[in-house]
């Protein structure tokens, strides 16, 4: 049962290139959608988030674009810089109580000096 | 910045054998959860708690996990009779409101305590 899929478990990008990390989804009652970057031995840190309502949210480098009709996110990461190499999970969760976030797998990134 | 902490950071313990996972969440948070991740899997939700009760858990949360908010600043998980498979890296997370509705507010995580069971 994976209602959130990161289909790509690793990703390789020179510094200064774009990262492009990309998520699906099957369940159409999810309405936020988080990326939260690990690295090893540390917890999940939140880096962005975006609401079903909008279709772009930006910070900084980081910008999450969402394709509802398609249920498709993508994280964009520019420039790309050594210190991003790390897991990077996509989260999802409905509307209705106080739902659970579900994960992706993640997605290794290594970013190449 | 204000962060979720938990302790220890590394529990071993023996099968069978209860063991409580201890975390402090950010203080004016109102929401406190706590996931799982298997080595190579997922991070899988397990519990979450508002207002001195549990407001949703999944499967995975049967009768031998249980938790408890004893005062105003810590928030335990507790394993009653520990399994081979309960090994795993449990995080805890808060948020400040509900994340649901119109008021999203993301989650934070602490940094997780490592559970072997032997």
């Amino acid at each position: 049962d994976q209602q959130v899929k990161q289909n790509s478990p690793s990703l390789s990008v020179q510094e200064g290139r774009i990262s492009i990390l990309n998520c699906d989804y099957t369940n159409s009652m999810f309405d936020y959608f988080l990326w939260y970057k690990k690295y090893p031995a540390e917890g999940p840190t939140f880096l962005i988030s975006i609401s079903s309502i909008k279709d772009k949210n930006e910070d900084g480098r980081f910008t999450v674009f969402l394709n509802k009709s398609a249920k498709h996110l993508s994280l964009h990461i520019v420039p790309s810089q050594p210190g991003d190499s790390a897991v990077y999970f996509c989260a999802a969760r409905g509307s209705s109580g106080n739902t659970p976030l579900v994960f992706g797998k993640g997605t290794r990134l290594s970013v190449i000096a | 910045e204000p962060e979720v902490t938990q302790t220890p950071s590394h529990q071993v313990t023996q099968m069978g054998q209860e063991v409580i996972l201890r975390c402090v969440p950010i203080s004016n948070h109102l929401y406190f959860y706590w996931y799982r991740q298997i080595l190579g899997q997922k991070v899988e939700f397990l519990v979450s708690f508002y207002n001195n009760e549990i407001s949703e858990k999944s499967e995975i949360f049967d009768d031998q996990f249980s938790v408890e908010r004893p005062d105003g600043s810590n928030f335990t998980l507790k394993i009653r009779s520990t399994k081979l498979e309960d090994s795993a890296m449990y995080f805890c997370a808060s948020s400040y409101r509900r994340t649901g509705g119109y008021s999203n507010q993301p989650q934070h995580f602490g940094d997780g305590t490592r559970l072997s069971i032997l």
